[in-house]
C-alpha cells in the first residue's frame, strides 16, 4: 500500500512558467514532508522541507504548499528553468520512534526551453 | 567532503550468486540508510543504522537480505543468493542525526539475470 502519492509520472512545461507537482498521503501520522531531486545516474538530493505546523515553506524558487485535511502536498517552481528537469520525490515521515522516511514514486519534470 | 561513496556502480551477476555491495558514509554522520529503488515499489528504506548498529531492518525483503555496519566508515548489503527480482538500484545515504537531511550516493544498479 503505497502511503505517498504522486500520481502524475511526468510533467512537461515551458521555460520561465510554473512547475506543479502534486503529493498526496494516506497516513495521518506523517507530520514532517520533505523533497527530493534526482538527476540521472546521481543520488536524491534534498530540496525543501514543510513540518505539519506549517502549510506554506519558500526557499528561492522553490515553494511547498501543505494541505493537512486534504492530505495533500504540492511543490511550485517558478520560473521553471531547462537545469530542474529531473525526477522530484516526495517523502513524509511520522518522527520520534515511528520514524521511517517514506518516497512517492517519483514524477519526472521536462522543463523545455 | 567526498560525500557518499557507493561500490560498484553498476553490478551483473547471475541468479543464484552473492552479491556486495559497499557504502562509505560522509565522514561524522551517526546514520547509514540503505534503499532500493524499483519501478514497481518506488525507493524504499530497507534498513538503517545509528552508531554503526541496526536499528529497524523491517524493510530487509527476506532473508536472502543482509546488511553489517563493521565500523563508522564503512557498511555492505549482502543479497545470498541473488535472485531476478532483486535486481534494482541500492542507494546508500547517511545524516547527522535521525531527523538531519540524508546525503544520498550515487547508487549501485544491480542486475540479476
Amino acid at each position: 500500500d503505497q502511503q505517498v502519492k504522486q500520481n502524475s509520472p511526468s510533467l512537461s512545461v515551458q521555460e520561465g512558467r510554473i512547475s506543479i507537482l502534486n503529493c498526496d498521503y494516506t497516513n495521518s501520522m506523517f507530520d514532517y514532508f520533505l523533497w527530493y531531486k534526482k538527476y540521472p545516474a546521481e543520488g536524491p538530493t534534498f530540496l525543501i522541507s514543510i513540518s505539519s505546523i506549517k502549510d506554506k515553506n519558500e526557499d528561492g524558487r522553490f515553494t511547498v504548499f501543505l494541505n493537512k485535511s486534504a492530505k495533500h502536498l504540492s511543490l511550485h517552481i517558478v520560473p521553471s528553468q531547462p537545469g530542474d528537469s529531473a525526477v522530484y520525490f516526495c517523502a513524509a515521515h511520522a518522527g520520534g520512534s515511528n520514524y521511517k522516511l517514506t518516497f512517492g514514486k517519483g514524477t519526472l519534470l521536462t522543463v523545455n526551453p | 567532503d567526498a560525500g557518499v561513496i557507493q561500490s560498484p556502480r553498476h553490478e551483473v551477476t547471475e541468479m543464484g550468486q552473492e552479491v556486495t555491495l559497499r557504502c562509505k558514509p560522509i565522514s561524522g554522520h551517526d546514520y547509514l540508510f540503505w534503499y532500493r529503488q524499483t519501478m514497481m515499489r518506488g525507493l524504499e528504506l530497507l534498513i538503517y543504522f545509528n552508531n554503526n548498529v541496526p536499528i529497524d531492518d523491517s524493510g530487509m525483503p527476506e532473508d536472502r537480505f543482509s546488511a553489517k555496519m563493521p565500523n563508522a566508515s564503512f557498511s555492505t548489503l549482502k543479497i545470498q543468493p541473488s535472485e531476478p527480482r532483486d535486481s534494482a538500484v541500492y542507494f546508500c545515504a547517511s545524516s547527522l542525526g535521525l531527523m538531519g537531511e540524508q546525503y544520498f550516493g550515487p547508487g549501485t544498479r544491480l542486475t540479476v539475470t
